[in-house]
């Protein structure tokens, strides 16, 4: 069946510095792949979303490259700030079931 | 325009109790997804309704569950019987369209569900 796999948390960083969240997954078929965010008290929200193999998806400064090859979507950011404290999952979907299969959440602590 | 609203945003329940959890979708979403929030099993997949298609209900994890969709826009999470494993916060999301169209799920804020 598919999973996804993501970094454990929590991450603690310095406002500004650089941010990488790791997630793999295990799909059949070409999956469509997102990072979704959850900051505190609210719903989660679609950060970004990628289709196909070499996509890249970027919103807010934050980007993800689907790799195909790796079966990799990492998240990054080049300068964190307090804002972006919050919980993120890695999610995927395959063609078939629409349903999205997520990874465990990483949660994201920015310092000032 | 409206997102996805759910109510009740907290509800508190002695086990064994039914609870009544209900989805708004946005206006002209056709898919309309219930997943489940808790602290032992991350973020699963409950049930996914498309049109008037049949549901999947496939990741139920009792017949305790249950939803309906009401004419194709509200729908309601039933559980009966609730017991303590319950406890979770339970989230709904619609969806524009299937097929080669948006596959973004949009997501409320989800029901607190407190079983005693």
């Amino acid at each position: 069946g598919n999973s996804v796999t993501q970094m454990e948390g929590p991450v603690t960083l310095s406002e500004e510095a650089f941010l990488t969240i790791n997630c793999t997954y295990t799909a059949t078929g070409y999956p469509s792949l997102f990072w979704y965010v959850q900051y505190p008290g609210e719903g989660l929200q679609l950060l970004l979303k990628a289709t196909k193999a070499d996509d890249k998806g970027s919103n807010k400064g934050f980007e993800a490259t689907y790799r195909k090859e790796t079966t990799s979507f990492h998240l990054e950011k080049g300068s964190v700030q307090v804002s972006d404290s919050a919980v993120y999952f890695c999610a995927l979907m395959d063609t078939g079931r629409r349903a999205l299969t997520f990874g465990s959440g990483t949660r994201l602590q920015v310092q000032p | 325009g409206a997102g996805v609203s759910q109510s009740p945003s907290n509800k508190v329940t002695e086990k064994g109790k039914d609870v009544e959890l209900r989805c708004d979708p946005i206006s002209g979403h056709t898919a309309l997804y219930w997943y489940r929030q808790s602290l032992g099993q991350g973020l699963e997949f409950l049930i996914y309704f498309q049109g008037n298609s049949a549901p999947d209900k496939s990741g139920l994890p009792s017949d305790r569950f249950s939803a309906e969709r009401t004419g194709g826009s509200v729908s309601t999470l039933t559980i009966q019987r609730t017991q303590q494993e319950d406890s979770a916060v339970y989230l709904c999301a619609s969806s524009p369209q299937t097929g080669t169209g948006d596959h973004i799920q949009y997501f409320g804020a989800g029901t607190r569900l407190s079983v005693l």
